[in-house]
């Protein structure tokens, strides 16, 4: 497909679980965002790629969520030892390089992780 | 810490009508863009309209336009023309020149009445 894709789309878990959400970015796009958006309030960045640059962490709230991307493309978040206060809509995004004509971020449909 | 304010938490337009969405936003930077962004409750987010802070003319995507006032740190969002496809959530967010994260307002969830 031409754009952003998160799978699953929605993930039920026990709180102690560990939760892996995938992201696939356009063709071609070197920059990765994922973001956090939780019930009412707005987007919340978490972390970000930018080609075979190290990642901007500064964003994850805890030692327990981390991300990786392999390749330059595919993008995995992963949450240890869910909580509750984790529930929430993940969102991932990707651009072409920054600097260029453009700054828009294209979005995914999200992965709406609920933790019990 | 920089941040974007919208005050409007929800709004309500007829159909066919005019809307305007406020915005602000706290920099210290010079050059920086803004955007407005729809998420309808399908969730996926999409770009209505973008300006580049160095640029003084408003931008314009049809029925979609912009008031963007610099020194007053203002960017509102005004919609013509109101369809109810334009019911969803609005969010406000500013990207940093040197800073490659969004910083988002908490969102005007709008409503389009027949």
């Amino acid at each position: 497909g031409a754009g952003v894709s998160q799978s699953p789309s929605n993930k039920v878990t026990e709180k102690g679980k560990d939760v892996e959400l995938r992201c696939d970015p356009i063709s071609g796009h070197t920059a990765l965002y994922w973001y956090r958006q939780s019930l009412g309030q707005g987007l919340e960045f978490l972390i970000y790629f930018q080609g075979n640059s190290a990642p901007d962490k500064s964003g994850l709230p805890s030692d327990r969520f981390s991300a990786e991307r392999t390749g330059g493309s595919v993008s995995t978040l992963t949450i240890q030892r869910t909580q509750q206060e984790d529930s929430a809509v993940y969102l991932c995004a990707s651009s072409s390089r920054p600097g260029l004509d453009t700054n828009e971020q294209f979005f995914g449909p999200g992965t709406r992780l609920t933790v019990l | 810490a920089q941040t974007v304010t919208q005050s409007q938490p929800e709004m309500s337009v007829q159909e066919a009508e005019t809307v305007t969405l406020s915005c602000t936003y706290d920099t210290s930077e010079n050059n920086y863009y803004l955007f407005w962004y729809k998420q309808p409750p399908s969730r996926q987010m999409i770009l209505v309209i973008r300006q580049e802070a160095y640029k003084q003319q408003n931008a314009t995507e049809n029925r979609f336009s912009v008031n963007f006032q610099k020194a007053a740190k203002s960017f509102s969002l005004k919609i013509s023309d109101s369809q109810l496809g334009d019911t969803a959530m609005y969010f406000c967010a500013k990207l940093g020149g040197n800073n490659r994260k969004l910083i988002w307002g908490l969102g005007t969830s709008l409503a389009v009445n027949p």
